[in-house]
């Protein structure tokens, strides 16, 4: 198993520019997440899914979107960057129905991402 | 709001010898777990403690939790270089509007084994 597979692992944008945030996992999770990692801030939740079609925000969800079409992947979109959202960007998946403490969470190699 | 913070937020030790670092969290949890990350790289689960358990084992690492203090101790015993890495404590940041439970991660403990 691949696990839990984002792409790009870098990007720069300038202000104002749109992009996805590609995220996949083959452990055919039903709970996905998307987090950013800022210095002294450790990770905050940005969006969530429970299952395709299902999602939620997360603690900082503006200037982001999500959807999940199918279990397998749950793309993270940029909508109009900021230097804000300079960031690294982790998505996971969970090993149960739940994303909380009783299930392993899964993340990915991180995308690092600087807007300009 | 994060519910655990780590302590202390940087530790150098040399190799061989024992790391300890702390989580403090702030409203009661069902678990807590521990998880390391490389430079670079996402988190890796480390270990699970259930909120009624006081002392967990996994090779050269032991967790304690003191549900009364509210706070959780991760100690890697016997170092090596390969340890150096961010170590965060996560727990439950309280239900989401399905009904299942969101993670909350500290800030975490950067950890530097000197060879």
């Amino acid at each position: 198993n691949a696990g839990v597979t984002q792409t790009p692992k870098f990007q720069v944008l300038k202000t104002g520019q749109s992009m996805t945030l590609q995220c996949a996992q083959d452990m055919n999770h039903e709970y996905m997440s998307w987090y950013r990692q800022d210095p002294g801030m450790g990770l905050r939740l940005i969006h969530y899914s429970v299952g395709a079609g299902i999602t939620d925000q997360g603690e900082v969800p503006n200037g982001y979107n999500v959807s999940r079409s199918t279990t397998e992947d749950f793309p993270l979109r940029l909508l109009s960057a900021a230097p804000s959202q300079t960031s690294v960007y982790f998505c996971a998946s969970s090993s149960g129905t739940s994303g909380g403490s009783t299930d392993t969470q899964y993340f990915g190699p991180g995308t690092r991402l600087t807007v300009l | 709001s994060q519910q655990g913070e780590e302590d202390p937020q940087a530790l150098s030790i040399q190799e061989g010898e024992n790391a300890t670092m702390n989580c403090s969290y702030k409203t009661s949890i069902n678990n807590l777990q521990w998880y390391r990350q490389n430079s670079g790289r996402g988190l890796v689960h480390l270990i699970l403690i259930r909120s009624n358990e006081r002392e967990k084992h996994s090779g050269r690492l032991r967790v304690t939790l003191d549900t009364s203090k509210k706070s959780s101790s991760l100690l890697i015993t016997a170092s090596r270089a390969a340890d150096t890495a961010s170590y965060f404590c996560a727990t439950d940041a309280g239900p989401t509007n399905f009904g299942n439970e969101k993670l909350t991660f500290g800030t975490g403990t950067r950890l530097t084994i000197i060879p």
